[in-house]
């Protein structure tokens, strides 16, 4: 069974840029996570939903940043405009509701020049 | 104050010795914990659960202590392939799925 599948796996963009994360989750987990990871704060959780449905989104920075998931294998996370301080790696994690254990897709580094 | 707290290193430990990592907890309602390892540039991974009675997997062996809110994890006989950062997490409850993360902690094994 292949694992959480992220794309980009690199991006590049000029501040001002529109930046479009996806992943694919796990088939059969019913969470998904975003996170953002920095050498200065760490793994921080960005959104999370449910069965497709958002359930706290309390950490996403600003109005910049939206994050979807139009059906169980598919999510989303973007950021208009992008800015310099939004370079980091972003990973998406998958689970189930059964254990607590959240499996992280390979991440997609950003730079944001 | 930060959730969940690590010394962040570095530790620089010669291979076969011994190394212990210690994290806090600031929510007593936490109901699990676990340890992840991540690879320089890569995901993190689940390394162990952390049970209240202890637990071992061969050379780790992890800890809880609830009454003062502190998870460890010891390595054993360690190994240049266990050169990584290690992150300390706690996990709420059914309903709130979130899993809090330390900075974490990196360990580098010298030959």
């Amino acid at each position: 069974d292949a694992g959480v599948i992220q794309s980009p796996r690199h991006e590049v963009t000029e501040m001002g840029q529109e930046v479009t994360l996806r992943c694919k989750p796990i088939s059969g987990h019913d969470y998904l996570f975003w996170y953002r990871q920095t050498m200065m704060r760490g793994l921080e959780l960005l959104i999370y939903f449910n069965n497709n449905v958002p359930i706290d989104d309390s950490g996403m920075p600003e109005d910049r940043f939206s994050a979807k998931m139009p059906n169980a294998s598919f999510s989303t996370l973007k950021i208009q405009p992008s800015e310099p301080r939004d370079s980091a790696v972003y990973f998406c994690a998958t689970g189930t509701s059964a254990i607590p254990q959240q499996f992280f897709g390979p991440g997609t580094r950003l730079t944001v020049l | 104050r930060k959730e969940v707290e690590q010394d962040p290193g570095p530790f620089n430990v010669p291979e076969g010795a011994t190394v212990a990592f210690n994290c806090t907890y600031s929510n007593s309602a936490s109901q699990s914990f676990f340890w992840y390892r991540q690879d320089c540039r890569k995901e993190p991974k689940l390394l162990m659960s952390v049970y209240s009675s202890g637990n071992e997997d061969g050379r780790f062996t992890a800890q809880l202590n609830r009454a003062s809110q502190y998870i460890s994890l010891l390595i054993r006989d360690s190994k240049l392939s266990d050169s990584a950062t290690y992150l300390c997490v706690a996990w709420g409850h059914f309903g709130n799925e979130k899993l809090t993360f330390g900075t974490g902690t990196r360990l580098t094994i010298i030959p």
